[in-house]
């Protein structure tokens, strides 16, 4: 089985500073690992994911995440954000050979303030 | 990719009635999930949906509660059953696919539902 621990619930930050979210996770098997976001009132969005090769990752929005074996991490970083990256970041984790179970962290608010 | 839309988008429903949300995809797929989440909650799995099999539900999900159908492979729906205040959530529907080997998993607007 898979857990996910996203280390902070809310993160508040100013327009154009350097983010980071934390995800990290425990499995028994292989893994694949997502970031997803959610928008006010709107459903998921796949922003990247990590199954093999190179572990650094890059997604959609500037965003980028690390896969770290030996930590069980998958900590999620934009250099410089923007008002409009304020949502909620969900990590996500699914053993390979089940990948339609995703396992879910509790998510991450960004607030992005001007 | 794969464009999801959901019916309805929301609705307010008294208390031991039932509500079926609709789930439908762009594109034929092969297996499509139904996630809860719950206020102020991350999504828990209900159950998977194959077409022309038995959706299989998740511990502490049961059929009786979320009954599933899915009679193609681009529609399935969920029913909640004999609902009470604890079932007012966000229901969303996903679907996997896996572009040139690559899996990804695509969910849509969901359904926030209110039991009153």
């Amino acid at each position: 089985a898979q857990s996910v621990t996203q280390l902070d619930s809310q993160v508040p930050v100013f327009e154009e500073a350097p983010v980071e979210l934390r995800c990290n996770y425990s499995s028994s098997v292989s893994v694949y690992l997502f970031w997803y976001v959610q928008y006010p009132n709107q459903g998921l969005q796949l922003l990247l994911k990590y199954l093999s090769g190179s572990t650094l990752v890059k997604g959609i929005n500037g965003f980028e995440a690390e896969f770290n074996k030996s930590q069980t991490s998958f900590h999620l970083r934009k250099p410089s954000v923007h008002i409009s990256d304020t949502a909620e970041y969900f990590c996500a984790v699914s053993g390979r050979g089940s990948q339609g179970n995703l396992i879910f962290g509790k998510g991450t608010k960004l607030s992005v303030k001007p | 990719s794969a464009v999801i839309s959901q019916k309805p988008s929301r609705d307010i429903c008294q208390r031991g009635t039932s509500l079926t949300i609709q789930c439908q995809v762009d594109s034929q797929v092969t297996m499509m999930f139904w996630y809860r989440q719950q206020p102020g909650q991350s999504l828990t799995l209900i159950a998977t949906a194959n077409q022309g099999s038995e959706a299989t539900y998740e511990s502490g999900f049961v059929i009786d509660k979320f009954p599933i159908s899915r009679p193609n492979l681009t529609f399935s729906t969920l029913t909640v059953s004999n609902m009470s205040p604890e079932d007012s959530s966000i229901y969303l529907c996903s679907v996997e696919k896996v572009p040139g080997g690559a899996y990804e998993q695509y969910f849509g607007p969901g359904t926030r539902l209110t039991v009153t």
